[in-house]
C-alpha cells in the first residue's frame, strides 16, 4: 500500500453515462497525476496538478474528460458520455516536488468497463 | 512525437540468471528516468530512478543510463520467480511510459 487511494476500485457503466472517480494522494504530496492504462500498454498520461492548479493536459485527451483538484488535496476525474473505448484502468499517482527525485507513487486504480 | 520504446517480450530467464531489460527514448532533453514493476492486475511500483550517466545499484537491481545513446537499462541479478512481472520504463520530462517488458523467471 503506497498511501494513495482511489475510489471506486471497479465501475461498470452503460455507454453514454457519466462517471466520476476519486483519488486521495499521499497527504504531503503536492503533485497528482492521472493516467489511463489498457491491457498490454504502459500508463498513458492524462493530466497532472500541482496543488490545485492543473498544469498539463494531454493533447490526446477528449473534451469529455475533466479533472479537478479543488483544494489541492483529493482529485476527481469525470468522463462524460462514456464510450466503449473508455474502458481501461484509470490510475492516479502522487509525488512531492522539492526532493529532487520526483518519483511517483501509484494508487490501486479504478477499472472502468463501459458496456 | 516523443517516444519511449521497450521490447515487449516476453523475456524468459532461469532462476538465478541475470535479466536485462532495455529502454530507448527519443527526447534528448530528458533528464530523469524511472523503472517500475507491475504485477498482473496491480498498479506500478517504483523500483529505481536514475539521473546521471553510468550505473546505479540497489540490491539486486542495477540501472544503467547512457544519455549519448539515449538508452536506459535495468539489470536484475540472481533473478527470482517473484521478479516475474512487467517492467515499465518512464521518462519524467513528459511523463511518458514505455509499453513495458514482460519478464518470466522460471524455477
Amino acid at each position: 500500500d503506497t498511501g494513495v487511494s482511489q475510489d471506486p476500485r471497479h465501475k461498470i457503466t452503460k455507454r453514454g453515462q457519466n462517471v466520476t472517480f476519486r483519488c486521495d494522494p499521499i497527504s504531503e504530496h503536492n503533485r497528482l497525476y492521472w493516467y489511463r492504462q489498457t491491457l498490454g500498454q504502459g500508463p498513458e498520461f492524462l493530466t497532472y496538478f500541482q496543488n490545485e492548479a492543473q498544469l498539463e493536459k494531454s493533447r490526446l485527451l477528449s473534451d469529455r474528460f475533466s479533472a479537478e483538484r479543488p483544494k489541492g488535496s483529493f482529485s476527481t476525474l469525470e468522463i462524460q458520455r462514456t464510450e466503449q473505448g473508455d474502458s481501461a484502468m484509470y490510475l492516479c499517482a502522487s509525488s512531492l516536488t522539492g526532493t529532487g527525485t520526483y518519483e511517483q507513487y501509484f494508487g490501486p486504480g479504478t477499472r472502468l468497463t463501459v458496456t | 512525437q516523443k517516444e519511449v520504446e521497450q521490447n515487449s517480450g516476453p523475456l524468459s530467464v532461469p532462476e538465478g540468471a541475470i535479466a536485462s531489460l532495455n529502454c530507448t527514448y527519443s527526447d534528448r532533453g530528458s533528464q530523469s528516468f524511472f523503472w517500475y514493476r507491475q504485477y498482473s492486475g496491480k498498479s506500478p511500483e517504483l523500483i529505481m530512478f536514475i539521473y546521471s550517466n553510468g550505473d546505479k545499484e540497489d540490491g539486486r537491481f542495477t540501472a544503467q543510463l547512457n544519455k549519448a545513446s539515449q538508452y536506459v537499462s535495468l539489470l536484475i541479478r540472481d533473478s527470482q520467480p517473484s521478479d516475474s512481472a512487467t517492467y515499465l520504463c518512464a521518462v519524467k520530462n513528459d511523463m511518458r511510459f514505455g509499453a513495458g517488458t514482460r519478464l518470466t523467471v522460471k524455477p
